[in-house]
Order: structure tokens, then C-alpha cells, then sequence
């Protein structure tokens, strides 16, 4: 497995602004992925982040509102951009340890936007 | 129809009996399937892989998979209380490898 740690855990922000969530890998992984998971719901995958090119994103979901970096092999964050209150959900990075597609999830960021 | 299909529940199973909680996938070509298991408040945990048919036995649980069927299954033996949380399915995607597509969770209740 791995361990993985998320920055903030939580925050309430308020509409319009911006929160940068940031995930930590205690080693070196190829690929990075962020979901989200709104309230009662499932998990879906807003992107994925290999280090040293762009992100990949899902449908429905565009770079100008989740911009993503990926600088090394063991951090990325996200960032929400110009929050609205259908922002609030449960933010979680994933890894991929390269055995058979197996994720790993990091504790998750539980935004509120008021 | 999803991808990814689980009875969202809830299933209550009294403890000590077996919990069975199933999953159908639509993409024939899957080749990787997960179990996660998620507590009220927390980040899915993985708890089972499987990636060919038959069953694989991990402990009290037990992966049972038929791709002819596109189904596959998780059973829990002698249910515990703890064992009370949110069950997702996982299936690999082909197109664009790596990428796991999840059901949208059985909620299971293990009664004492």
C-alpha cells in the first residue's frame, strides 16, 4: 500500500474563492488521481496527474476550474476554483502502486462552501 | 445503463451470518475488479482484488468473479459489527488503463 496525507482535512470557504488541496505519497508513484465524492454519492474521478505533463481530465470536468499540478513523483495538488456550494464535496487523491490498476486513497479533504 | 452497477441497499445481515454483496460491470473487456471498503467518514480502504474467475479468499472474505456473467461479488463470513460500512465495487476501464470506475456503494448493516 501507501501512505498518503491530504491538506487541509477540511474547510469552509466562501463562494467565489479558491481552495488548493495538496496530497503527499511517502514514495515515488507514476500516477496520481483526484476525485471527488459528493454527499450520499460514489466516488468519480475528476482527473488524472502524471508528473512532467498536463493533467487528463474526465468529462465534465475542465482545467479552468480544477487546475491540477503535478511538480514530482511523490505531490500534487488541486485547487477548486471560484467555489459555489455545489463545490462541497469530499475531495480524495488516489495512487496507483502499478500492480493490477490497485488505488490507494489518501484521508480525503471535506470542503464547504457557504 | 452504468458502468458500474451495485444495489445500494441497505443490507441488513445479522452478525455472524455471511453478507453477499454483488456487482455487474457493462465493459466486457475489464480485466482488474476491487473491492473498497468505506466507514462513515472516511477514505475507501482496499480490501479485495481480483482478476480472474473464480473465487480468492482473503480472511473472512471471499471475491468471487464470472466474467461470462459480468458479475462479480464479495462475500463476508461470520458478519461483525465493524463490518458496517459502505461496500464499492471497482472496475478497471480499458480505454485509458489505470482509470477505476466505481459502483455507487451497497450500504451494509451488521446487526448484534
Amino acid at each position: 500500500s501507501a501512505v498518503i496525507s491530504q491538506k487541509p482535512s477540511r474547510d469552509i470557504c466562501q463562494r467565489g474563492t479558491s481552495l488548493t488541496i495538496q496530497c503527499q505519497v511517502d514514495s515515488q508513484v507514476t500516477m496520481m488521481f483526484w476525485y471527488r465524492q459528493q454527499p450520499g454519492q460514489s466516488l468519480t474521478l475528476i482527473a488524472t496527474a502524471n508528473q512532467g505533463s498536463e493533467a487528463t481530465y474526465e468529462s465534465g470536468f475542465v482545467i479552468d476550474k480544477f487546475p491540477i499540478s503535478r511538480p514530482n513523483l511523490t505531490f500534487s495538488t488541486l485547487t477548486v476554483s471560484n467555489l459555489s456550494p455545489e463545490d462541497s464535496s469530499i475531495y480524495l487523491c488516489s495512487v496507483d502502486r502499478g500492480q493490477g490498476y490497485e488505488q490507494y486513497f489518501g484521508p480525503g479533504t471535506r470542503l464547504t462552501v457557504t | 445503463q452504468k458502468e458500474v452497477e451495485q444495489n445500494s441497499g441497505p443490507l441488513s445481515v445479522p452478525e455472524g451470518a455471511i453478507a453477499s454483496l454483488n456487482c455487474t460491470y457493462s465493459d466486457r473487456g475489464s480485466q482488474s475488479f476491487f473491492w473498497y471498503r468505506q466507514y462513515s467518514g472516511k477514505s475507501p480502504e482496499l480490501i479485495m482484488s481480483i482478476y480472474s474467475n473464480g473465487d480468492k479468499e482473503d480472511g473472512r472474505f471471499t471475491a468471487q468473479l464470472n466474467k461470462a456473467s459480468q458479475y462479480v461479488s464479495l462475500l463476508i463470513r461470520d458478519s461483525q459489527p465493524s463490518d458496517s460500512a459502505t461496500y464499492l465495487c471497482a472496475v478497471n476501464r480499458i480505454q485509458g488503463a489505470q482509470k477505476l470506475v466505481f459502483g455507487q456503494g451497497t450500504r451494509l448493516t451488521i446487526n448484534p
